[in-house]
């Protein structure tokens, strides 16, 4: 099984829907973050957690919220999606670490939004 | 704010040969560097990481990295190019260890 699991791997949806994004790890990190990617523009970072009582906005965080429920889950919800949040939304993982623990960011295998 | 360039959308590089991608940071100080490699519905894989010390770093798949300072560079480079290597590379920065800034990404397609 994968460290860290995004589910679901795919979805449709239309505009105006509520959908909710979920991500669970067993790594044991207690940082959780959430990232979009767009094809030419990388990953951008949505909402960051280091913490269960911590949340924290990234650089695209407008239409987007998020909750983490519990150290190994942290899930992305979308109020009200609209057709320009499709895009492939990755979850990913690490721990406050020193020297070359640093900063490495352990990927889900992402989940493809389409909002139609 | 932070930023990283890979210059290079697209390259394309014959079975066997060298490799070479780009990547240019701006930031004040010596950041944590990353490269990290998508493959088709993948999700990513980190190659390798700068922290200090030894410029030049290994990294997995026979890849090699190298930062250089008086440039704000840290270029991917590899000797010889397989086909499996086809795929989108990231470079990021880490400014304090924290919150990955990623590039926009190079796609690598080997032709045979």
């Amino acid at each position: 099984d994968a460290d860290v699991t995004q589910t679901p791997r795919n979805r449709i949806t239309k505009t105006g829907k509520r959908i909710m994004l979920e991500c669970s790890q067993t790594k044991g990190h207690d940082r959780m973050y959430w990232y979009r990617q767009d094809p030419g523009l990388g990953l951008r970072l949505i909402y960051y957690s280091f913490d269960v009582k911590d949340i924290n906005k990234g650089e695209i965080s407008d239409g987007y919220s998020v909750s983490r429920q519990a150290q190994a889950k942290f899930s992305l919800s979308l109020e009200s999606a609209i057709p320009n949040q499709t895009a492939l939304y990755f979850c990913a993982t690490n721990f406050r670490g020193t020297g070359l623990n640093t900063g490495e960011l352990f990927f889900g295998e992402g989940s493809r939004l389409t909002v139609l | 704010a932070q930023s990283v360039t890979q210059p290079d959308i697209h390259i394309t590089v014959s079975e066997g040969a060298s490799l070479e991608l780009r990547c240019n940071y701006s930031y004040g100080a010596t950041p944590y560097l990353f490269w990290y490699v998508q493959s088709p519905g993948q999700g990513l894989q980190l190659l390798l990481k700068y922290f200090s010390g030894d410029t030049l770093v290994q990294g997995i798949k026979g890849f090699e990295a190298e930062f250089k300072r008086s440039q704000s560079s840290f270029n991917l480079r590899k000797p010889s190019v397989h086909w499996s290597d086809a795929a989108e590379y990231f470079c990021a920065v880490a400014p304090g260890g924290d919150k990955l800034v990623f590039g926009a990404g190079t796609i690598l397609r080997v032709k045979s």
